[in-house]
C-alpha cells in the first residue's frame, strides 16, 4: 500500500523568512496531494491541493511542487507570519485504475514562526 | 461550522467500557470517515463509509465499531478490546472517493480513559 513519509517534523523560522515542507510517498499511481493545516486545539483544514498532471500551484504566499519522477512533493510558504504556526500534513491518494483510493496522510510538520 | 458536528469535544470514560463518539454532517456527503490522532503519529484511518449501510476497515479498525444507517450520521463506537484508546478522534465527510473530493473535518472528540 502507499506509504507517506514527512519531514521535518518540527520546523522553527523567524517571520518573514520562507517555510518548506516536503513529503514522499511510494506508490507511482498516486494522483492527488493535499496539503491540511491543523491549528493549535482545531480541525485540519485544507490549504491547497496539486494533481499529478500538474507540477506546480500556488496561492498567494502558498506554494506547492510536484516531482512525480522522485515521488516528493513540497509545501513551501513565503513570507511566514506568526499566524502560519500550526501543524502541517502531507497525503496521498492512489489512483486504482479509476477508482480512488482514501487519503494516506504524514505524521505533520510542526511549523513554528518567531515573531 | 463546517457543517460537520462532533460530540462531546472531551469525553472520559473507565477501562472497560465502550463508548460511542457522535458525528453529524449536513453537507449531503456520501463518504465518510473516522480518523485517529495520536502526538507524532498524523492520522490513521480507523473507518470508512461510502455510502449508507455500507463501510469498511481502515488501517486500525481492531477494537472500533461504526454503524451507517443514515447519510447524515456516522457513529465511532470504541471498544473495551481496543488496547489503548485514549487519543483524539476526528471524523470527515467528502462527497466521495473521487478526486475532486477534498475532506471536511469536524472539530474532534478528545478520549481519555482511565
Amino acid at each position: 500500500g502507499e506509504n507517506v513519509e514527512q519531514h521535518p517534523s518540527t520546523l522553527s523560522v523567524q517571520e518573514g523568512d520562507s517555510a518548506v515542507i516536503k513529503c514522499t510517498y511510494s506508490d507511482s499511481a498516486s494522483n492527488y496531494f493535499p496539503w491540511y493545516k491543523q491549528e493549535l486545539g482545531k480541525r485540519p483544514q485544507l490549504i491547497i491541493d496539486i494533481r499529478s498532471n500538474v507540477g506546480e500551484k500556488k496561492d498567494q504566499r502558498i506554494a506547492v511542487t510536484l516531482n512525480k519522477t522522485a515521488k516528493h512533493f513540497s509545501l513551501h510558504i513565503t513570507e511566514t507570519q506568526p499566524e502560519d504556526s500550526a501543524v502541517y500534513f502531507c497525503a496521498a491518494r492512489m489512483n486504482y485504475g479509476g477508482s480512488q483510493g482514501n487519503l494516506i496522510f504524514g505524521k505533520g510538520t510542526k511549523l513554528s514562526v518567531k515573531p | 461550522d463546517g457543517g460537520i458536528t462532533q460530540s462531546p469535544k472531551y469525553l472520559f470514560r473507565k477501562e472497560g467500557q465502550n463508548v460511542t463518539l457522535s458525528c453529524e454532517q449536513n453537507l449531503n456527503h456520501d463518504a465518510m470517515y473516522w480518523y485517529r490522532q495520536d502526538p507524532g503519529q498524523g492520522l490513521r484511518l480507523i473507518y470508512y463509509s461510502q455510502i449508507v449501510n455500507d463501510f469498511q476497515k481502515g488501517d486500525i479498525a481492531e477494537g472500533y465499531s461504526v454503524s451507517r444507517e443514515k447519510k447524515e450520521s456516522f457513529p465511532l463506537t470504541v471498544t473495551s478490546a481496543q488496547k489503548n484508546p485514549t487519543a483524539f478522534y476526528l471524523c470527515a465527510s467528502s462527497t466521495g472517493t473521487g478526486i475532486n473530493s477534498p475532506l471536511h473535518f469536524g472539530n474532534g472528540t478528545r478520549l481519555t480513559v482511565t
